[in-house]
């Protein structure tokens, strides 16, 4: 059974700080989503990383996925409180359209 | 290009009945793939249809079922609705399902009575 443990749960910040969300996993994926997501919404895609030790940049917003394709982390730099909401990571196999969702990590940022 | 949509929205339903949800992927995207979110359990996977096949399926019991039309339009049945299958049913759609990057829908609020 494929696990991806994310890592904080809830983060609670003043505006301009900096934050890291991990997501961890003993299996390897082909692929690493991040997906943000509001209440009552579903979810955005924010970043696809498919190659081992990739880094992607997204404004403020950095994600980079381990050299072993088990692990992946979103660095948010002097956050906003547009940036509140539900981060969630996910997993893909090589197997199709199926992902592995990590439990998310609800984030408020306070002005 | 017009996103996924899902209806209905919202749904309240009885234990014991079934429900029909619906999914129209983004044009183009040929798999559908089928999860349930709730506080407890996070994001879930129950299925994915790739031309009109069920390609991958969850750990979910047979009471969830689904399929794919040949416009790619897609559908779930739950059957013998319980309390427990109160949740936000959330549709996903690619292209192909490489790198599976996936973009879902808003969701339809299913509340179990």
């Amino acid at each position: 059974t494929q696990l991806l443990e994310q890592s904080p749960q809830f983060l609670s910040i003043q505006e301009g700080e900096n934050l890291t969300v991990y997501c961890n996993s003993s299996s390897v994926f082909s692929s690493l989503q991040w997906y943000r997501q509001e209440p009552g919404e579903g979810p955005v895609l924010l970043v696809t990383v498919v190659t081992g030790g990739e880094v992607k940049k997204l404004k403020r917003l950095t994600f980079q996925f381990g050299d072993a394709r088990k692990d992946s982390s979103l660095h948010i730099t002097a956050a906003q409180p547009g940036d509140t909401g539900l981060y969630l990571c996910a997993g893909g196999l090589y197997q199709g359209g199926k992902l592995i969702f990590g439990q998310g990590t609800e984030l408020s940022v306070k002005p | 290009k017009a996103g996924v949509t899902q209806t209905p929205r919202y749904l309240i339903k009885t234990r014991g009945q079934q429900v029909t949800l619906s999914c129209s992927p983004i044009s183009g995207h040929r798999s559908v793939s089928w999860y349930q979110q709730t506080p407890g359990q996070g994001l879930q996977f129950l299925f994915e249809y790739f031309s009109e096949t069920q390609r991958n399926k969850g750990n979910f019991p047979g009471r969830f079922s689904g399929r794919q039309f040949s416009n790619s339009r897609s559908e779930m049945n739950v059957s013998t609705l319980e309390l427990g299958d109160s949740a936000l049913y959330l549709c996903a759609s690619s292209f192909d399902g490489a790198y599976n990057e996936q973009f879902f829908g808003p969701g339809t609020r299913l509340t179990v009575l």
